[in-house]
């Protein structure tokens, strides 16, 4: 699975918009993108992910670069409970159905 | 419905010992995927069962084995503990079939601590 790189940490203010970057220059064509996120001691939750289009859910859009070497986790209107380690990962939908988690980024929510 | 269920959530024990810990998946999932999570190495998969056979291993010595049982659920023991082995151990489940598989679903974790 491709290597991805995101941001140590960042910070964002309440109520604004949390936009969440990821590279993953390597990706491959049958690879797709997932987002997760982990609150404090507690397991990993799935958030989004996508191909090639821009995928929007209840909780987060997920934007990819026309080339697909990067792509942003945009979470709308940002609150307190959002603080977490979000973490980007590339996996391809034919392999083994294991998730490769990076360092991700400590997001945290001002008020 | 329920979601992913371990069991117990926190563990203390003495090196040398074995434990066993316990995952109930999602009703319907078949995948049961195993995770180590440390301060230092960050998340790490140890192993994945679906229909009662591994599929996939990690990089993790074989003191660190698991197995599915016919309803799904899954455990996972570590033999002769090490201080090292002390992490928070996360099971998540999916629906494992087909070509194409979607999110994976994870609990709350169990925290093990090797004294």
């Amino acid at each position: 699975d491709a290597k991805t790189t995101q941001p140590t940490s960042m910070d964002c203010a309440e109520g604004r918009a949390a936009n969440l970057p990821c590279n993953h220059s390597t990706i491959s064509g049958n690879e797709y993108v997932y987002w997760y996120r982990q609150i404090h001691s507690q397991g990993p939750q799935y958030i989004i992910h996508g191909l090639k289009n821009n995928e929007t859910n209840e909780m987060a859009s997920l934007i990819i670069t026309e080339d697909r070497k990067s792509s942003t986790l945009i979470l709308p209107h940002a609150t307190l409970r959002d603080t977490a380690v979000y973490y980007c990962i590339v996996r391809d939908s034919g392999s083994a159905r294991q998730l490769t988690f990076g360092s991700g980024t400590q997001l945290t929510v001002l008020p | 419905k329920a979601g992913v269920t371990q069991t117990p959530r926190y563990l203390i024990k003495t090196r040398g010992q074995q434990v066993t810990l316990s995952c109930s998946p999602i009703s319907g999932h078949r995948s049961v995927s195993w995770y180590q999570q440390t301060p230092g190495q960050g998340l790490q998969f140890l192993f994945e069962y679906f229909s009662e056979t591994q599929r996939n291993k990690g990089n993790f010595p074989g003191r660190f084995s698991g197995r599915q049982f016919s309803n799904s659920r899954s455990e996972m023991n570590v033999s002769t503990l090490e201080l090292g082995d002390s992490a928070l151990y996360l099971c998540a489940s999916s629906l494992g079939s087909g070509w194409y598989d979607t999110e994976a679903f994870f609990g709350q974790g169990t925290r093990l601590t090797v004294v």
